[in-house]
This record gives C-alpha cells, sequence and structure tokens, in this order.
C-alpha cells in the first residue's frame, strides 16, 4: 500500500522555538514537496527536493528550511518559529515520470503561540 | 506563470442532486489537470486527471471531469451527489515539459449537502 506518512500529527510550540516537521514515503519516489494550507488559501508550495541533497525553493520558502539524505525522508525545519507559521503543513511525493501525480501525506497541524 | 482558478468557495446541493465544480485555469498551451478532494483532517487524494487526448475524464466514486480549451476550463462533475461527498475539492495545473512536477493548486471549493 502505498503510503506518505507524517510527524508528529499535532504539534504546539512557542514563538523563537525550533520545529522539526518529518515526512517518510515507501514508494522511492524521486521527488517530495512540503505545502503549508491556511483557510482560503489554498496550498501553497514551501520547497521542493528533487532527490537527496537537490532541493529548490517554492513560492514561499521565507522562514523554512529543508534537508533530504534519505530518498524516502524528507523534513521541514523552522529556525525561531513565528506565530504567522501556525498552520497545516503537508508533505507530498511523486516519481519522476510523466504522471505528475502527488501523493499527500495527512498532515502536520502546527500552532505557533 | 499558469494559475488555477475556483470561483466558487462554497457549493450546497441535497443530496441525490447533481453537482458541478467549476475550475478555470490560465495558461496558453494545454496543461494536465487534477481533482484533488479532501475530507475532513486528512490529506489530499487524487479524484482523476487529465493528460492530452479524451476531454472527458472519469475518476473514482462516479466523479468525472471535461476538459475545455476554448473556455480554459476543467469542470468536475457528479450526476447523484451523497452524504460521503462532503469535502473541499482542489483543482490543479502542471505544466507538461518543465520537468519540475510542480502542481498549482486553486483555493478549493467546499462541498456540502443540505441537511
Amino acid at each position: 500500500d502505498m503510503k506518505v506518512t507524517q510527524m508528529p500529527r499535532y504539534l504546539i510550540k512557542r514563538m523563537g522555538e525550533n520545529v522539526l516537521l518529518e515526512c517518510g514515503q515507501d514508494m522511492s519516489h524521486e521527488t517530495m514537496y512540503w505545502y503549508r494550507q491556511d483557510p482560503g488559501l489554498g496550498l501553497q508550495l514551501i520547497y521542493i527536493s528533487y532527490d537527496v541533497d537537490s532541493n529548490s525553493e517554492g513560492d514561499i520558502p521565507k522562514g523554512y528550511r529543508v534537508s533530504r539524505k534519505k530518498r524516502e525522508h524528507f523534513s521541514l525545519i523552522l529556525d525561531s518559529a513565528k506565530t504567522n507559521q501556525t498552520s497545516v503543513y503537508f508533505c507530498a511525493s511523486s516519481p519522476r515520470t510523466v504522471s505528475y501525480e502527488q501523493y499527500f501525506g495527512p498532515g502536520t497541524r502546527l500552532t505557533v503561540l | 506563470a499558469q494559475s488555477v482558478t475556483q470561483p466558487d468557495a462554497r457549493v450546497t446541493v441535497s443530496e441525490g442532486a447533481s453537482l458541478q465544480l467549476r475550475c478555470k485555469y490560465s495558461y496558453f498551451g494545454t496543461p494536465y489537470l487534477f481533482w484533488y478532494v479532501q475530507y475532513p483532517r486528512q490529506g489530499l487524494q487524487l479524484l482523476l486527471k487529465y493528460y492530452p487526448g479524451d476531454p472527458v475524464v472519469q475518476g473514482v466514486n462516479g466523479f468525472e471531469a471535461e476538459f475545455s480549451k476554448s473556455n480554459s476550463s476543467f469542470h468536475l462533475r457528479k450526476a447523484s451527489v451523497h452524504w460521503s461527498d462532503w469535502a473541499v475539492y482542489f483543482c490543479a495545473v502542471s505544466i507538461p515539459g518543465t520537468g519540475s512536477n510542480r502542481l498549482t493548486f486553486g483555493k478549493g471549493t467546499k462541498f456540502s449537502l443540505i441537511p
């Protein structure tokens, strides 16, 4: 069963704390993504990773960084979290074929107080 | 750059009624188009996808969508809705040949049923 997992599912942090969101996939997909979802805004792309150590900024990378040291694992890091980073974060993966389909994880709901 | 517009933030119908959710895209060529569904507290799931070919594509659970190049649209339809269809629906576009697999999403349409 193809699957994208995210940990943790819920997280509460204080402003200025560091945040680590983890994503895993068991499909050996080359490409992985991090999005955030806010009410009325749809999904906004934060970063894309094309493979291990091959990452590119998306549309809203400011305040975030990523790490991909294994193909099946992609991390999103918030150094010194801000209240406006309160959101639901989704990870996705896709094979680097012509399908362009993306497979999504269940999301992490982050609250920054 | 490509963009996607879902003009209806919310659509409400009665159970058993038909459904149409609208999607307009902005791109001079023919893109790849997708509809995703998001059930409460879950991630997005692919409903159906369009690659150049037959303009009407069938998806899961009785959904279908029709591509119109002249109207730059990719509307989603279902003949008879059920309570299990209560969800948020996202239209997305991807540009072939760019090698990036990027999707641009609309802001979503929240679909609900009249109790």
